[in-house]
């Protein structure tokens, strides 16, 4: 059965902390990985994965795979109180298409 | 460019009725997803549809339901509504067959 772990499951860390959100995986047919941040309704994307090794990167927002590991981070350095959200990981299955995302890191950063 | 848009956004239904949520994707999107998303918990597939044609089906009963119309908008239907169904129903489109998702707001529905 496809299974998604993040952790942690919260975190609470004061502004200008850097904090590490993972996301280990068990898929069959393994296509890509997103990332999102969902602060009210919407999931926003942040990231999608489909290559070990390569470090993709958005301002303070970086994330890197790991096909062989099974496993995804999302690194955030420099927080601040507007990164306070659930991160959801979600890697894809081929065939069916559908993204399976895992229960989400509460990130609340502190001023 | 509107995004992902769904309709209404918030709904109160009795048990047993039925209920409609509709989403019109991202001009140019042809690929239209449909996820529930309990409380607590991250978004869970429902449905993708592609082309109008259904491409994925998730772990839920026969009383959902759904489709997609030629102008590439969707409908998700759910039929002897329980109280489990509560929640945030959440649509993406996406360009390609579910490759990259833009979410909607999402409809929040209550039963009681």
């Amino acid at each position: 059965e496809d299974k998604v772990v993040q952790s942690p499951l919260s975190l609470v860390v004061h502004e200008g902390d850097t904090v590490t959100l993972n996301c280990s995986y068990e898929v069959t047919n393994f296509r890509s990985l997103l990332w999102y941040k969902q602060e009210k309704k919407a999931p926003t994307f942040l990231f999608m994965l489909t290559s070990s090794g390569i470090e993709k990167k958005s301002g303070r927002l970086s994330s890197i795979l790991d096909k062989k590991e099974l496993f995804s981070i999302l690194n955030i350095t420099a927080t601040q109180t507007g990164d306070s959200a659930i991160y959801l990981c979600a890697p894809q299955t081929s065939g069916t298409y559908k993204y399976i995302f895992g229960t989400g890191t509460r990130l609340k950063v502190l001023a | 460019d509107a995004g992902v848009t769904q309709s209404p956004t918030h709904l109160i239904k009795t048990r047993g009725q039925h209920v409609t949520l509709r989403c019109s994707p991202i001009s140019g999107h042809k690929s239209v997803s449909w996820y529930q998303q309990v409380l607590g918990q991250g978004p869970q597939f429902i449905f993708q549809y592609y082309e109008k044609e259904e491409r994925g089906r998730g772990n839920f009963p026969d009383r959902f339901s759904a489709r997609q119309f030629p102008n590439y908008s969707s409908e998700l239907n759910v039929n002897a509504l329980l109280l489990g169904d509560s929640a945030l129903y959440l649509c993406a489109s996406s360009t390609t067959e579910g490759y990259g998702y833009t979410f909607g707001s999402g409809t929040r529905l209550t039963v009681v």
